[in-house]
């Protein structure tokens, strides 16, 4: 089984700062199925990335992904309000789901 | 605009059996995508229990916790269920419904219930 290991567990940051992501797999993975999602407390998670780099319907464009093989990264560009929450990244292998344990990004 | 609504019971006794269904509404069921189980534990992240496909032809499960869950589908009342038995403290959770799309091949969770807590206890 996939294990995905996300760093840091948590940021702190302020708003209109960058924040960066990480997604690590323990074996190499297809890229086209690798997903982020974001969770805010009392709410169903939302996707937000799929395929590693496609934003998913109503996504605004100050989120990217990008990653391949074992590596990926979540990033944004400017944090608004908004976007302080847990990010979870999902992968797809051998008909098994695995989610990383998440990254909280909190406002400093 | 498709929607999931997850039911059942908020409480379940040690050694019982949870049950769960998940209403989908503004699409069928059947005719294309895969459907999924997904759980929150307090404190916890994100589990991926299980899928099955749109025909209930074909079903998944997480291996840590296949001897314990049967996911099935009703097309007839548009609906998926899951079952997951000798439940412990330990499966005290949000319970989720997701549907599975494929985008451009590209699979990911693009709509989710808003989820049921369940919690185990006598």
């Amino acid at each position: 089984e996939i294990v995905l290991t996300q760093s840091p567990g948590t940021l702190s940051l302020s708003p209109g700062e960058r924040a960066t992501l990480s997604c690590r797999a323990s074996q190499g993975i297809s890229g086209s199925q690798l997903a982020w999602y974001q969770k805010k407390p009392g709410q169903a998670p939302r996707l937000f990335i799929y395929g590693a780099s496609n934003r998913a319907t109503g996504i605004p464009d100050r989120f990217s992904g990008i990653g391949s093989g074992t590596d990926f990264t979540l990033t944004i560009s400017r944090l608004e309000p908004e976007d302080f929450a847990v990010y979870y990244c999902q992968q797809y292998n051998s008909s098994v789901w695995t989610f990383g344990q998440g990254t909280t990004v909190e406002i400093k | 605009q498709v929607q999931l609504q997850e039911s059942g019971p908020g409480l379940v006794k040690p050694s019982g059996t949870l049950s769960l269904t998940c209403a989908v509404s503004g699409a069928s069921i059947s005719r294309s995508d895969w459907w999924n189980w997904v759980r929150q534990s307090p404190g916890k992240g994100l589990e991926w229990i299980g899928e099955i496909e749109h025909n209930g032809a074909t079903i998944y499960y997480n291996p840590s916790l296949k001897s314990r869950v049967h996911i099935s589908i009703d097309t007839s009342k548009n609906q998926l269920s899951l079952n997951l038995n000798s439940v412990t403290a330990a499966d005290t959770a949000v319970y989720y419904c997701a549907r599975d799309r494929a985008h451009s091949g590209r699979w990911a969770f693009d709509n989710w219930g808003q989820g049921t807590p369940v919690t185990v206890s006598s």
